[in-house]
């Protein structure tokens, strides 16, 4: 069965960063895009980016270019978001979520909420 | 970026009753259409693929269809379980791009 785990929630001040993590079960992270995608209530979804583990490629929507940085651990087929610079608009639930190439997002991490305050 | 344009933001309806939502697309996405189902607290889960297609395990009340930049979801027979946020959302072209959502209700 298809998993992904993310990580508990945060607590961060405002000017601070913020490293999330998504483990995946059931297959290797190597085979699919793993994209990253936030989730206000009243502003709906809004798509961070993508990474390919199998190489490294990236690619960001461009609000979220300095923000958000994707990476991912093969060995522990892992992914991981780090947000930067965090001000009150950070505050979200954050979602991995697999997907092919021009195709849907297939398989979701059950969130991970984000709350920026001081 | 291709704007998607989801229409209505809310919804109430009766048991039983048929619902339709609509997503336009700025540009044409050649049918790269996805719409997913939100229950608060939970995360998305996709019911309908390259914009006809019934994911494995959606109930068949849930249809999907048009082509080029019009797409629609109905679900037919409404059941108190369809209560949620539905999204549509655009894979043809980067940045990937959500509709702003449909919030289901029952009369």
């Amino acid at each position: 069965e298809v998993q992904l785990q993310q990580s508990g929630p945060e607590l961060r001040r405002p000017g601070s960063s913020v490293k999330l993590s998504c483990k995946a079960s059931g297959y290797s992270i190597t085979d699919y895009l793993m994209h990253w995608v936030k989730h206000r209530p009243e502003h709906g979804l809004k798509w961070i980016g993508c990474i390919d583990p199998e190489d490294g490629e990236t690619k960001y929507a461009q609000k979220f270019q300095s923000k958000a940085t994707l990476t991912a651990d093969t060995s522990s087929n892992t992914a991981y978001m780090q947000l930067s610079s965090l001000t009150p608009e950070d505050t979200a639930t954050y979602f991995c979520a697999r997907g092919l190439p021009g195709y849907v997002m297939d398989a979701w991490g059950q969130g991970a909420s984000v709350t920026v305050s001081s | 970026d291709i704007r998607m344009t989801q229409s209505p933001a809310s919804l109430s309806a009766s048991l039983g009753e048929t619902v339709n939502i609509e997503c336009l697309a700025s540009e044409d996405i050649y049918s790269d259409l996805a719409w997913y189902q939100q229950k608060p607290g939970k995360s998305p889960q996709h019911l309908i693929y390259d914009s006809n297609y019934l994911q494995n395990g959606v109930p068949s009340r849930f249809s999907g269809s048009g082509s080029g930049t019009q797409y629609s979801l109905k679900i037919n027979s409404l059941q108190s379980e369809d209560v949620a946020t539905y999204f549509c959302q655009q894979y043809n072209n980067y940045p990937l791009t959500f509709g702003s959502g449909t919030k289901l209700e029952i009369k």
